[in-house]
């Protein structure tokens, strides 16, 4: 069974559209992240939340908008994309919010903006 | 800010190599240390972690050591197999900070 879920794998779309990504964990975690990963690799938190509740928005444009209806459910929706929006984003849990509980991360959305 | 700072790569190594690889982090407290690894198409994997000064995390063969004193936290294996080629990232976490701060990913190509 796979822990962290998101779908879709790959999403190609054009700019100005609207799209969203969904993500599902089974471990029974409380919280859960977005993170974007450029075309170099580089990770950088963009969004956690704590038992549904929102704690962290690291300065992610207003387009990008997380929803979580439920602690096991963290969905990415993000309006009027742009090319600057191509990246790999990944889904993550963890138990709670404590430094030392690592976090399980779901495999990336590849997004691509033509 | 917290940051962590990786060596560049790639590192390339032949089978059965001795691997080293660099991280030293910058934090305000006492954060936890992560080694995750991303294979080809895959998300990352906990590699190993460390959570107090002085705590040695292992997995695999591989090993790393926080040193509070150097604020380090490198990553090792005796010898390495192709199966380890994958990128390697070091990142920390502050308590109730709710995020991990990732290095810039190291790139090992093991050849046979």
């Amino acid at each position: 069974d796979t822990a962290v879920s998101q779908t879709p794998k790959y999403l190609v779309t054009q700019m100005g559209n609207d799209k969203s990504i969904k993500c599902e964990q089974n471990l029974g975690h409380d919280t859960m992240y977005w993170y974007k990963q450029d075309s170099k690799k580089f990770l950088k938190i963009m969004f956690s939340y704590n038992n549904k509740e929102l704690i962290i928005n690291e300065t992610v444009p207003n387009r990008f908008s997380p929803k979580s209806p439920d602690k096991a459910h963290l969905n990415l929706h993000i309006n009027s994309l742009e090319l600057g929006d191509s990246a790999v984003y990944f889904c993550a849990s963890s138990q709670d919010g404590r430094s030392n509980q690592p976090q399980h991360f779901g495999d990336g959305t590849r997004l691509s903006i033509l | 800010g917290d940051s962590v700072t990786q060596m560049e790569g790639p590192v390339t190594l032949s089978e059965e190599a001795f691997l080293t690889i660099n991280c030293t982090y910058t934090a305000t407290g006492y954060p936890s240390l992560f080694w995750y690894v991303q294979y080809p198409g895959e998300g990352l994997q906990l590699l190993l972690k460390a959570t107090k000064a002085d705590d040695k995390g292992s997995n695999k063969g591989f090993e790393a050591t926080y040193r509070k004193e150097t604020t380090s936290f490198h990553l090792e294996k005796g010898s390495v197999q192709v199966s380890d080629s994958a990128v390697y990232f070091c990142a920390l976490s502050e308590d109730s900070s709710y995020k991990l701060i990732f290095g810039s990913g190291t790139r090992l190509l093991v050849r046979p």
